[in-house]
């Protein structure tokens, strides 16, 4: 659900390094995530999605795990480089429905050299 | 391809003014459209969301208020700003419900 008023927690990976950026979300009927990446004064961008029906997608580097019976996202970025850094957000939203979108607190990722 | 443009990029304006944000949409038709608003540090807030010319769900009571008097057309208004709605506004488009959503650029408003 949403954490809108929260501070962001912080990741920080050593470049190189494989990044896991974890996400629980509270709506049991959400069939629909999206993993999006924020840069400083920009809008989000999409990153990775994946539906109810699959457990597991991958993309270029990135890879979005889904466990439906605890309700938690991961997107797992290979290699990490100094241009991923940046804050990362799960979304969720029920396809067919009320048509929401609902973002998840939202994880600052920084990169070691 | 579709595009969103989101303007003005920055606005700083005094507490009581009125506010008007606006965001269109090129290159499709009937998209879902979305206001957020982020606070600094902060995770991104749904304040409304629309699936048609005229349709607005509200999703916080706030001292803002949207329309969408077009397809494509989606403003974000206030008659009287406070303090508390400073914050980065990002408008979006998703083509159907169970899709991605598209992000604009977003506008930075501080209000002083």
């Amino acid at each position: 659900g949403e954490s809108v008023g929260l501070h962001l927690p912080t990741l920080s990976v050593q470049e190189g390094d494989n990044s896991i950026i974890n996400c629980a979300y509270s709506n049991s009927a959400s069939d629909y995530f999206i993993w999006y990446k924020q840069e400083s004064g920009k809008g989000p961008q999409f990153i990775i999605d994946i539906r109810s029906n699959m457990d597991k997608r991958q993309g270029q580097r990135v890879t979005v795990l889904l466990n439906k019976t605890v309700k938690h996202l991961s997107l797992q970025i290979a290699a990490t480089q100094p241009g991923d850094s940046a804050v990362y957000f799960c979304a969720e939203s029920v396809a067919g429905r009320d048509d929401k979108i609902i973002f998840g607190k939202g994880t600052r990722l920084h990169i070691l050299p | 391809s579709q595009t969103i443009h989101q303007w003005p990029a920055t606005l700083v304006q005094p507490v009581g003014s009125p506010l008007s944000l606006e965001c269109t949409v090129e290159g499709t038709s009937n998209p879902n459209l979305y206001w957020y608003r982020q606070a600094a540090g902060r995770g991104l807030q749904l304040l409304f969301y629309s699936v048609g010319i005229g349709q607005i769900s509200s999703e916080v009571p706030q001292n803002l208020s949207a329309s969408r008097p077009q397809d494509r057309q989606f403003i974000l208004s206030s008659k009287k700003l406070l303090l508390s709605d400073s914050g980065f506004y990002l408008c979006a488009w998703s083509e159907q419900p169970g899709t991605e959503a598209f992000f604009g650029q977003g506008t930075r408003l501080t209000v002083v």
